[in-house]
């Protein structure tokens, strides 16, 4: 089946730091990777996402690469702010049975703190 | 731009009580889909809808039941809730295609 895996949190940084939090993913088809930010109190927003091999994703600074060979689409940002601080869930949609069914498998989160 | 609207953000139960949570999607579109993410857990797939039809189950109880309207919103009944049950539910729309979905903001359950 398909899973995701991120690393674990949390991860505590300085503002203007550089981030990389790690997704790995099993897939049987051809899957779309997504970088959901959950925001303390708050819904699952979409930051990036790629639907084939070597895509980037940005967005606010983020980026991710969908690296088929790897299978990992790593999260990515130059210098961190505050205003970060969320937690990220990585997640991949993969046509599954059923007409226009993509349900999101989710990794485990991985909890950010930016720090002044 | 319209949102996924969900109904009510908050919803405070007794054990064995029911409640129904209601998701009115973006217009437009066509698949709805509702996640259920305990305390500090990822979101689970409970079950999915496309054009009123359900198209996919994942881990929903057989307590829980949902259904698509004709309108395209869409209701998740729950019926002799648990303490475990308590959570937050998420319910997302989507134009199909994996294209990623737009979360509302979802509806917290307690149970008590």
């Amino acid at each position: 089946g398909n899973s995701v895996t991120q690393m674990e949190g949390p991860v505590t940084l300085s503002e203007e730091a550089f981030l990389t939090i790690n997704c790995t993913y099993t897939a049987t088809g051809y899957p779309s990777l997504f970088w959901y930010v959950q925001y303390p109190g708050e819904g699952l927003q979409l930051l990036l996402k790629a639907t084939k091999a070597d895509d980037k994703g940005s967005n606010k600074g983020f980026e991710a690469t969908y690296r088929k060979e790897t299978t990992s689409f790593h999260l990515e940002k130059g210098s961190v702010q505050v205003s970060d601080s969320a937690v990220y869930f990585c997640a991949l949609s993969d046509p599954h049975s059923g007409a226009g069914s993509y349900q999101l498998t989710f990794g485990k989160g991985t909890k950010l703190s930016v720090i002044p | 731009a319209a949102g996924v609207i969900q109904s009510p953000r908050h919803l405070i139960k007794e054990k064995r009580e029911t409640a129904t949570l209601k998701c009115y999607p973006i217009p437009r579109h066509d698949t709805v889909y509702w996640y259920q993410q305990g305390p500090g857990q990822d979101p689970q797939f409970l079950i999915s809808f496309y054009e009123k039809m359900q198209s996919d189950k994942g881990s929903i109880p057989d307590r829980f039941s949902a259904q698509q309207f004709s309108d395209y919103h869409s209701e998740l009944n729950m019926s002799s809730l648990e303490l475990g049950d308590s959570a937050l539910y998420f319910c997302a729309s989507s134009p199909g295609g994996g294209y990623g979905y737009t979360f509302g903001s979802g509806t917290r359950l307690t149970v008590v």
